[in-house]
């Protein structure tokens, strides 16, 4: 079974640009998590898809973020215009469909892209 | 790599010893809970979980202990190996298993 897939591994952009970072989850994961690690800081939680809807996006940090899940599938998280503050590690998790609140099935997570503004 | 700037408390454990590292939670709301691993260069991976209705949960060669009543967690790793070099994250979730809220990471250092 292929992991959780991010892409770009790294992306390096100017202040102002826009860059697109995509989360391809494992099949079955109705569930997709992003997070983020900026420097010097804890992860910390982003958004949280079900399938193609929001089910909390109290993590944003600013209307610069959307995310999207079109399809249910894959998840894309742009940024526009970047700031030097977006700089840091984007992380994508993602958990078993039908796995209710309190279920036993942990969080997957992607090896992450690294964003570096300039 | 991630770890650069965080200044992240370090274990450092001769190969064959058992590791214990440690993770203090602040929401007593929380009642499930996760550690992760997480290597260089790549995600946090899955170890090890435990509901709050539990005090211990084994897996291969790592234990995770639960203190409720002081908050506290616990990641025991029997015979350390080398490719336990990594740092460890405990994370909790005060809302269901859906956002999870990370500790500041453990790095541990194994020496052959």
């Amino acid at each position: 079974e292929a992991g959780v897939t991010q892409f770009p591994s790294h992306s390096v952009i100017e202040k102002g640009q826009t860059v697109t970072l995509r989360c391809d989850p494992i099949s079955g994961h109705d569930n997709l998590y992003w997070y983020r690690r900026v420097m010097g800081k804890e992860i910390k939680f982003l958004l949280h898809f079900v399938k193609e809807s929001k089910q909390d996006e109290s993590g944003m940090p600013n209307n610069r973020f959307l995310a999207e899940r079109t399809g249910g599938t894959y998840s894309t998280l742009k940024v526009q215009p970047a700031e030097l503050e977006d700089s840091g590690v984007y992380f994508c998790a993602g958990r078993i469909r039908g796995a209710g609140p309190y279920s036993n099935q942990p969080q997957h997570f992607g090896d992450g892209t690294r964003l570096s503004i300039l | 790599g991630e770890s650069v700037g965080l200044h992240l408390p370090t274990l450092s454990v001769q190969e064959g010893d058992n590791s214990i590292i440690n993770c203090a939670y602040s929401n007593s709301a929380s009642d499930y809970f996760i550690w992760y691993k997480q290597e260089s260069g790549k995600g946090p991976q899955f170890i090890i979980d435990i509901r709050s209705n539990m005090d211990k949960r084994q897996g291969q060669r790592v234990t995770v202990l639960l203190n409720k009543t002081v908050k506290h967690l616990s990641l025991q790793i029997a015979a350390t190996q080398p490719g336990d070099s990594a740092v460890y994250f405990c994370a909790e979730t005060p809302y269901g298993n859906n956002r999870l809220a990370f500790g500041k990471g453990n790095q541990v250092v194994v020496i052959p």
